[in-house]
């Protein structure tokens, strides 16, 4: 079955420390999405790609880092610059054309310790 | 600059009451129109999309229909269950150089037998 892949499903970190949260497609899509999720925030975009090898910061990417050198993959990296990363992180991909809707892997929960 | 209104929850039915979730946007353009759903812990499903003024959407019994002339795309469902809890989003895409998605602060729906 084709669809997004997210892992793990939760992760704890210590202050001070960077993590990497994976995210994988099998749907041929084009576009990757990361967004965080806070309570009674809705979703607010981080980083997203087009294509492979290019990227654009989101609305809050400072603190965060991606790479985009696989069609299938788009890591994302928290940094210890993020000052508040504990979050729910949702990973989404998309065929070109905005007509499409956005299919969305089952999220990662951030916990800083 | 684009936006995405909606209702806030938490909204709290009896099984088999009608459901309406209001959902207004702001854009220049001719966006695309989404509902997405969200169960606990999980990712973004797509419920229901329109994608030019007067479609209506529809899945699951739930309906939206696109209102250009007062910039709505309110969701119902004439008989709600209890499995239908969740956080519903509100969401539309427009073409700003590439597509972008912006989303509603989601609206908690909860059912009671």
């Amino acid at each position: 079955d084709g669809g997004i892949t997210q892992s793990p499903k939760y992760l704890f970190r210590k202050e001070g420390q960077n993590v990497t949260l994976s995210c994988e497609q099998n749907l041929n899509h084009d576009a990757m999405y990361w967004y965080r999720q806070d309570p009674g925030q809705g979703l607010r975009l981080i980083y997203y790609s087009q294509i492979v090898n290019d990227f654009q910061k989101g609305d809050i990417a400072e603190g965060y880092s991606v790479s985009r050198e696989k069609k299938e993959s788009f890591p994302l990296t928290v940094t210890s610059a993020q000052k508040n990363p504990t979050a729910f992180y949702l990973c989404a991909s998309t065929t070109s054309g905005g007509d499409n809707e956005q299919f969305f892997g089952p999220g990662t929960r951030l916990t800083v310790l | 600059g684009n936006s995405v209104t909606q209702m806030e929850g938490p909204v709290t039915l009896s099984e088999e009451a009608f459901l309406t979730i209001n959902c207004t946007y702001t854009a220049t353009g001719y966006p695309s129109l989404f509902w997405y759903v969200q169960y606990p812990g999980e990712g973004l499903q797509l419920l229901l999309k329109a994608t030019k003024a007067d479609d209506k959407g529809s899945n699951k019994g739930f309906e939206a229909t696109y209102r250009k002339e007062t910039t709505s795309f309110h969701l119902e469902k004439g008989s709600v269950q209890v499995s239908d809890s969740a956080v519903y989003f509100c969401a539309l895409s427009v073409a700003s150089g590439t597509y972008k998605y912006i989303f509603g602060t989601g609206t908690r729906l909860k059912v009671l037998a």
